[in-house]
């Protein structure tokens, strides 16, 4: 079992550059989230997925697109990089919203 | 405003050192609070939720309580590898989730 999955490991974007962070998880997990991790602060959530084809937004989703096409992915696009977006990544994902989360281990982004 | 503030913000502790985080909350109504351990360079990993107030869980050297505004991670005879950052986070109706910024522990031998 991988468990979540998340690549890259670390990106560098410039200003108005686009990306996809890529996240998979092989738990059959219904659920699955987006969170940011900025120093200082406790992890704030992008967007969420409640189950393939079901998405919303969460706390932060200004910048971030998501789709969910099957329940393994859960791909996090950012539209046009800016700096602000420079942050650690986190995929989550759980059987429902109310239980534990299993996180992946991140992406470290860094915008200039 | 929805708060999960944990303190201390950083702790440094000997080996065997026992001591206390703490994880107070401000919620509407609170569905469950949760505590995660992470490592450097990794994601949280689940250590314990806790449902009511008075309720405990216990795992090796740590032991997680729960009142009606406040958790405490209990850990006892710490050991270098406890080193890690600790996370609470709160779960209220409807299933939004606050995350506190976390408390970093470092147990030195």
């Amino acid at each position: 079992n991988a468990g979540v999955t998340q690549t890259p490991k670390f990106q560098v974007l410039k200003t108005g550059q686009s990306m996809t962070l890529q996240c998979a998880q092989d738990m059959n997990h219904e659920y699955m989230s987006w969170y940011r991790q900025d120093p200082g602060m406790g992890l704030r959530l992008i967007h969420y997925s409640v189950g393939a084809g079901i998405t919303d937004q969460g706390e932060v989703p200004n910048g971030y697109n998501v789709s969910r096409s099957t329940t393994e992915d859960f791909p996090l696009r950012l539209l046009s990089a800016a700096p602000s977006q420079t942050s650690v990544y986190f995929c989550a994902s759980s059987y429902s919203p109310g239980v534990p989360l299993h996180f992946g281990n991140g992406t470290r982004l860094t915008v200039t | 405003e929805d708060q999960v503030t944990q303190s201390p913000e950083a702790l440094r502790l000997q080996e065997g050192e026992s001591s206390s985080l703490n994880c107070s909350y401000t919620v509407s109504g609170l569905r469950g609070l949760f505590w995660y351990r992470q490592d450097p360079g990794k994601g949280p990993e689940f250590l314990f939720t806790l449902y009511s107030a008075g309720e405990e869980k216990e795992k090796e050297r740590l032991k997680a309580t729960l009142t009606k505004k406040e958790s405490f991670l209990h850990i006892t005879a710490p050991k270098p590898e406890d080193s890690a950052t600790y996370l609470c986070a709160v779960m209220e109706y409807g299933n939004k989730l606050v995350f506190g910024a976390g408390t970093i522990l470092r147990v030195k031998s």
